[in-house]
């Protein structure tokens, strides 16, 4: 069966430092990868998005980036954090559009 | 553009009530429908995926319906229990990216 990992589970980081949050996804392969963030009281919010190795879309200009350099890894990160970055990161996959999407148990991210 | 609205967006109900949460969106065009359960803290988890040819969908005590005529969907819960207690958001698959719109969510409450 397919599982989806995604760490740290809680990450609490000073202004200006860098970022890396990892997502990984077994028993399946050449999936649909997404990153999103769930600001406080507010939606999900589509970040980045993946159909293959290599191959990112960003949905938000921002000071976040992403990268895929396996089939099944998708890593959000970020030379310099800003307090606005603070929130819930959540990494998902799914294997077709006709296919549900499946998430982590997403990253809570911190700024101090 | 698409927007999802979930109402409401809080929802209260005594243990063992039959109840209806709500989903809305805009443009009828879309590719499919999937509901989703959070629990505070915690990742999304899909419940139903409904496709757009498909007029509902049913897992245990869930039955979600979709209308895309309307642009509605609804989930429904039979005989609803204190488990059953988190925040539920229905997301929409429309366009040409195969992106996910979510609304804000209705937090659902089941008391004892």
């Amino acid at each position: 069966s397919q599982t989806i990992h995604q760490w740290p589970a809680t990450l609490v980081q000073p202004v200006g430092s860098p970022l890396s949050l990892e997502c990984t996804v077994e028993g399946t392969s050449n999936p649909n990868l997404y990153w999103y963030r769930q600001a406080a009281g507010r939606g999900l919010q589509l970040l980045f998005y993946s159909v293959g190795i290599g191959q990112i879309s960003s949905e938000v200009p921002q000071n976040l980036s992403a990268s895929r350099p396996q089939d099944r890894q998708f890593i959000l990160s970020s030379k310099k954090l800003l307090l606005s970055d603070s929130g819930f990161y959540l990494c998902a996959w799914r294997d077709g559009r006709d296919q549900p999407q499946h998430f982590g148990d997403g990253t809570r991210l911190s700024i101090l | 553009k698409q927007e999802v609205t979930q109402i409401p967006a809080a929802l209260s109900v005594p243990e063992g009530e039959n109840l209806v949460l709500n989903c809305s969106f805009t443009d009828s065009a879309i590719y499919n429908l999937q509901w989703f359960r959070q629990d505070p803290g915690k990742g999304l988890t899909s419940l139903l995926l409904i496709q757009s040819s498909q007029r509902e969908q049913t897992s245990g005590r869930l039955n979600a319906s979709l209308d895309k005529s309307s642009g509605r969907s609804t989930l429904y819960i039979a005989a609803s229990q204190p488990g059953d207690s988190a925040t539920y958001l229905c997301a929409v698959d429309s366009g040409n990216t195969g992106k996910l719109i979510f609304g804000q969510g209705t937090t659902l409450q089941v008391k004892p």
